[in-house]
C-alpha cells in the first residue's frame, strides 16, 4: 500500500539543538499533517498543512507542504526536554479514499 | 473533557476470546476511525464511519466488526482473539466534508496484549 518515507527514524540530540525531519512520497499528498505522540498516549496534532508552499509555524515547530505536494518537512527550534517524542508525518492522497497514510515515525531523544 | 474517548485503556485477554474496545467523541465530528498501531509503531488505517455509514474496510480479518450506534460513538469489537491481534488500537474522528475533513483527532489509544 501507499506508504510515506519519513527520516530520520531516530535522532538523538542535546538540549537547545534544533531539529529538523522530513516524509517523502512518490505520490501526491492534498494535505500534509504532523503529529506527536508520547508514550502511552494517542497522537496529537502540531501542525495541519493544506496548500503547496504553504508555510506554518506553531510555537518553536515550523512545517512547510512542499510546492511538488510529495514531500513535507518539520522543524524544531531550540529543543526542551519535553520536546521527546515521536513525530509522525501523514497525508491523504489527492485521488483516493478518505484516509491519511503515515509515516514510519522519527523518535526523538533529547540529552539535558 | 477529552475529545476522543475511549475505553478501555489496558487490555489483557487470552487467546480465543471475544472483546470490545469502545469509543465516543464529543467533537460534533461526522467521522470515526480505527486505525492499529504495532509494535514498530506503524499507524494504518482498519476502518472509517461516516455518519454510521462505513466508509473503509481495509482488508482487515472480519473477526474484527466495527459497530456505529450513532455518529458519536463508534465500537470495536474482535472475535476469537489471536496473539497477533496484540496491539494498540486507536479511535479517531474528523469533521465531514470541506477541507478540513482530514484533519483527525486522536484517541488515547487501547493497549490489546493477547496471551
Amino acid at each position: 500500500g501507499q506508504q510515506l518515507n519519513q527520516s530520520p527514524q531516530s535522532m538523538f540530540i542535546q538540549e537547545g539543538e534544533d531539529v529538523s525531519m522530513n516524509c517523502t512520497s512518490s505520490s501526491i499528498f492534498n494535505t500534509w499533517l504532523w503529529y506527536k505522540q508520547d508514550p502511552g498516549e494517542g497522537p496529537v496534532l502540531l501542525i495541519a498543512l493544506y496548500k503547496a508552499g504553504e508555510l506554518t509555524s506553531n510555537g518553536r515547530l515550523t512545517a512547510q507542504f512542499g510546492i511538488t505536494r510529495k514531500d513535507s518537512f518539520l522543524n524544531i527550534s531550540a529543543s526542551i526536554p519535553s520536546d521527546v517524542g515521536i513525530y509522525f508525518c501523514a497525508g491523504s492522497l489527492i485521488q483516493g479514499a478518505q484516509k491519511l497514510v503515515f509515516g514510519q515515525g522519527t523518535r526523538l531523544t533529547i540529552n539535558p | 473533557d477529552t475529545a476522543v474517548s475511549q475505553t478501555p485503556k489496558y487490555l489483557v485477554t487470552q487467546m480465543g476470546n471475544d472483546k470490545s474496545i469502545k469509543c465516543e467523541q464529543n467533537l460534533g465530528h461526522d467521522t470515526m476511525y480505527w486505525y492499529k498501531q504495532d509494535s514498530k509503531k506503524f499507524l494504518k488505517i482498519m476502518f472509517s464511519y461516516n455518519n454510521k455509514e462505513l466508509i473503509i474496510n481495509e482488508t482487515v480479518p472480519n473477526r474484527f466488526s466495527p459497530k456505529s450506534p450513532d455518529k458519536a460513538h463508534l465500537n470495536l469489537h474482535i472475535n476469537s482473539l489471536e496473539l497477533g491481534d496484540s496491539a494498540v488500537y486507536f479511535c479517531a474522528s474528523s469533521p465531514l466534508g470541506g477541507p478540513r475533513w482530514d484533519t483527525i483527532y486522536f484517541g488515547e489509544g487501547s493497549w490489546l496484549t493477547v496471551v
